[in-house]
């Protein structure tokens, strides 16, 4: 069935650059997410990419996809101390409902 | 635009007891899902509805759980009897159709079962 793996937990000083990574198991995943949840609330959709791109940038964030390796990366540029919180990574196919990794929590130091 | 409206926020009861949660999804979107997040793991879906019909309830545990969106807009998820394991987050999320990438999730209804 499908998988969705993460590491889960980074830690980084503010003004570095942080990189979480995601591997997932489900080769006709059509897209590919990354969300973010701080303490207490929902999930919040900060990027997503559909698997035929390798990279997308959207401001401080970088998602890489190396479809070959089912291997997604998620780097934010300067991480700030409000960067702060759970990401996690998901994929789906279209018109399906997503599938979640565990989630990693990152923690961001001054 | 007024996003994903869930309540209650916190829920407290004793196991056996009945508890239900309501969703108001965004304007218009005809997508709605409930996911189940258990502490220190990813959301898992329990119910996608399309419109009033349901799409997928295959992780939905029949016995107790049971959910409905009677006019295709808002919707209820309810527990009963409820137990121990069910304490968890309870995420209502909406997208404007099933093909739409874009899926917003509300703030959760927090269960405690004691």
């Amino acid at each position: 069935g499908e998988d969705v793996e993460q590491s889960l937990f980074l830690s980084v000083r503010e003004g570095d650059s942080s990189v979480i990574n995601c591997t997932y198991t489900d080769s006709s995943s059509t897209y590919l997410y990354w969300y973010k949840q701080e303490p207490g609330a929902g999930l919040q959709l900060l990027t997503y990419i559909f698997s035929n791109m390798d990279m997308k940038q959207d401001q401080r964030l970088t998602v890489l996809l190396n479809k070959k390796d089912k291997h997604l990366s998620l780097r934010i540029a300067d991480t700030q101390t409000g960067d702060s919180a759970i990401y996690f990574c998901a994929e789906n196919q279209a018109g399906t409902a997503l599938i979640f990794g565990k989630g990693t929590t990152l923690s961001v130091s001054s | 635009e007024a996003g994903v409206a869930q309540s209650p926020r916190y829920k407290i009861i004793e196991k056996r007891q009945s508890v239900a949660f309501w969703c108001n999804p965004i304007s218009g979107h005809a997508t709605l899902y409930w996911y189940q997040q258990i502490l220190g793991q990813g959301p898992k879906l329990l119910i996608q509805f399309q419109n009033n019909g349901v799409v997928d309830d295959s992780q939905l545990p029949k016995d107790r759980f049971s959910a409905e969106r009677l006019k295709g807009v808002d919707s209820t998820l309810k527990i009963q009897p409820a137990k121990l394991e069910d304490s968890a987050v309870y995420l209502c999320a909406s997208s404007q159709e099933p093909m739409r990438n874009t899926i917003y999730f509300g703030e959760g209804s927090w269960l405690t079962v004691v």
